[in-house]
């Protein structure tokens, strides 16, 4: 039950698109098309963005976009705004029924 | 409007035990797997513990099992976390989520606001 491995940071100026990466192994983001992804502002409660790899939750902006190939899970910012800098956190089902958070990642708006 | 309140934080000593309560409120509390997750002074989020709808499936992470115990009162609309034995690395906000009925999966659309556990003699 190893944390998913994440970038510490990744940073963009407003406008641009950032790529998160999410990397798993074959029990958990490999086998399951159960991968979610969390902005976590500090000092407020995580929000999910994406859920079942690529689904948004309703009022979710459709800037963020999820995707999966193989081990990595990927989540997309399009037309990065200010408000997008938080920690960004990836979480998978693993086997045995539990589950596994990432490192989680800076987004930092340059 | 759903809600989760989060109670029973506090400072404990190395060794002393805590229950913490998650209160629910705007929702169908019985239909959704409910879990814990806790987020370490600087660190990232760590799932914990989840429960069935009806109480009988829970699952934990190994660092805890054998310690901590989920549980749920589907009358009182709570969900609770028992820990005992507790060391300095279980320091940390607890927080309650509630999962999405489907799909299953580390889906929280909803969180508690979050209760501090410090571990310290």
């Amino acid at each position: 039950q190893s944390a998913l491995t994440q970038p510490a940071s990744v940073s963009g100026s407003p406008g641009q698109s950032i790529t998160i990466s999410c990397i798993g192994t074959s029990t958990d983001v490999g086998s399951y098309n159960s991968v979610s992804w969390y902005q976590h502002h500090p000092g407020k409660v995580p929000k999910l963005v994406i859920y079942g790899v690529t689904n948004r939750p309703s009022g979710v902006s459709n800037r963020f976009s999820g995707s999966k190939s193989g081990y990595t899970a990927s989540l997309t910012i399009s037309g990065l705004q200010t408000d997008d800098e938080a920690d960004y956190f990836c979480a998978s089902y693993a086997s045995s029924n539990v589950f596994v958070f990432g490192s989680g990642t800076t987004v930092t708006v340059l | 409007e759903v809600q989760l309140v989060v109670s029973g934080g506090g400072l404990v000593q190395p060794g002393g035990s805590l229950r913490l309560s998650c209160a629910a409120s705007g929702f169908t509390f019985s239909s959704h797997w409910m879990s814990w997750v806790r987020q370490a002074p600087g660190k990232g989020l760590e799932w914990v513990a989840n429960i069935g709808q009806d109480g009988t499936v829970k699952n934990y992470v190994d660092s805890v099992k054998g310690r901590f115990t989920i549980s749920r009162d589907n009358a009182k609309n709570s969900l609770y976390l028992e820990i005992n034995n507790l060391r300095a690395e279980d320091t940390a906000l607890y927080y309650c989520g509630r999962q999405l009925i489907s799909p299953l999966g580390p889906n929280f659309d909803y969180w508690g606001q979050g209760t501090l556990v410090t571990v310290s003699s």
